[in-house]
């Protein structure tokens, strides 16, 4: 079946880094997305890895896929205020119809 | 570009009663996807369009809820009659691509039913 778990909650210090981890079933996700919610307003895309990278960089994030623990993380380098929000992993599932399965989301906490 | 639009951004209605919400996609954007958001969850898949036709609706309660593309542009997703449980946001989204490079969503509309 098609399931992703996050952990719940992450606070850390404005400066530091943040680890987000997930974990999903489905190994014939073609894509693993990671979007940001901000209170009031919708999901948006932060970065999303191909199923057969190990590693993608984009600027301060860091997006590490272990393929054979089906374990994706989302790195946030020198963490700011403005990075508070709710971080949601998706897989793509089976279908490669560009629906999405989310996880239940992390709450960010950056404290100054 | 102009986002994914949204309307009405906040919604409150009693049980049993009906409610649509209407979504105007961005320009171009073949898929258009509506998920629903319960609080302290990710959202889940309602339905899917490619241009004005289905791609995936297993998820959408039919007893209930209906929604339509007409032109394979707007959207609109409605609830008759409400349920107490229905009470969540209403998130659209759309993409170009068929969604595998990920997509844009509005800011939703947040329902509630007393």
């Amino acid at each position: 079946g098609e399931d992703v778990e996050q952990s719940l909650f992450l606070s850390v210090r404005e400066g530091d880094s943040s680890v987000i981890n997930c974990t999903y079933t489905d190994s014939s996700s073609t894509y693993l997305y990671w979007y940001k919610q901000e209170p009031g307003a919708g999901l948006q895309l932060l970065t999303y890895i191909f199923s057969n990278m190990d590693m993608k960089q984009d600027q301060r994030l860091t997006v590490l896929l272990n393929k054979k623990d089906k374990h994706l993380s989302l790195r946030i380098a020198d963490t700011q205020t403005g990075d508070s929000a709710i971080y949601f992993c998706a897989e793509s599932g089976s279908s490669n119809t560009g629906k999405l399965i989310f996880g239940q989301g992390t709450t960010l906490q950056v404290k100054p | 570009e102009a986002g994914v639009a949204q309307s009405p951004r906040y919604k409150i209605i009693e049980k049993r009663q009906s409610v649509a919400f209407w979504c105007n996609p961005i320009s171009g954007h073949a898929t258009l996807y509506w998920y629903q958001q319960i609080l302290g969850q990710g959202p889940k898949l309602l339905i899917q369009f490619q241009n004005n036709g289905v791609v995936d609706d297993s998820q959408l309660p039919k007893d209930r809820f209906s929604a339509e593309r007409l032109k394979g542009v707007d959207s609109t997703l409605k609830i008759q009659p409400a349920k107490l449980e229905d009470s969540a946001v209403y998130l659209c989204a759309s993409s170009s691509s068929g969604g595998l490079n990920g997509y844009t969503f509005g800011s939703g509309t947040r329902l509630t039913v007393v």
